[in-house]
């Protein structure tokens, strides 16, 4: 398994603003996930984030809107740009360390006023 | 339809009982299939992969069922801390990327 940290664990932010969610692992992973869950909702992937090439965005996300980098094999982060409170959110990070098992980050917590 | 469904409960069940999950998928050409647990304001935690030949992790058993394309959990002697959504996980046609179910939200009751 691997062990995933994220941060911030939550924030408050005004609209308009953008903000950066930092995903770290502790062991190094070829493939790096960024979902999002809407209260009540399920998880839906935003972004598959591989280290060396581009993220592949599913289909309703855009890079304009999320950025994301993959700098290395254990680290990657995800800003939610130019956000309206429709972006409030909870965002997870995952990584699959070998197998085809997910372990996901404990989660940011975004409020958009 | 949904790619995974999955019935979202709510089960009320007494400790002790046996309960059990379906989750239907749409995409036979999914090879990877998992149960993750997910408690309140918390991130999804694997609870078990489900092979071919189905398989048990202490009161936990996974089936898999291809010709129906489902999956199912059962657990045996429910504890009052196996309350949690349980969600449904199949990848996409055999890619990494993971479908989500809605989840099953189980409440077991002392």
């Amino acid at each position: 398994s691997a062990v995933i940290s994220q941060k911030p664990s939550r924030d408050i932010c005004q609209r308009g603003t953008s903000l950066t969610i930092q995903c770290q692992v502790d062991s190094q992973v070829t493939m790096m996930f960024w979902y999002r869950q809407q209260p009540g909702q399920s998880l839906t992937l935003i972004a598959t984030a591989n280290q060396g090439s581009e993220a592949t965005y599913e289909s309703g996300f855009v890079i304009d809107k999320f950025p994301i980098s993959r700098p290395n094999l254990t680290f990657s982060t995800l800003t939610v740009s130019n956000m309206s409170p429709e972006d409030s959110s909870i965002y997870l990070c995952s990584a699959a360390a070998g197998g085809h098992e997910q372990f996901f980050g404990p989660g940011t917590r975004l409020t958009v006023l | 339809r949904k790619e995974v469904e999955q019935d979202p409960g709510p089960f009320n069940v007494p400790e002790g009982a046996t309960v059990a999950f379906n989750c239907t998928y749409s995409n036979s050409a999914s090879q990877s299939f998992f149960w993750y647990r997910q408690d309140c304001r918390k991130e999804p935690k694997l609870l078990m992969s489900v092979y071919s030949s189905g398989n048990e992790d202490g009161r936990f058993t996974a089936q898999l069922n291809r010709a129906s394309q489902y999956i199912s959990l059962l657990i045996r002697d429910s504890k009052l801390s196996d309350s949690a959504t349980y969600l449904c996980v199949v990848n996409s046609g055999g890619t990494y990327k993971y479908i989500f179910g809605t989840g099953t939200r189980l409440k077991v009751l002392a």
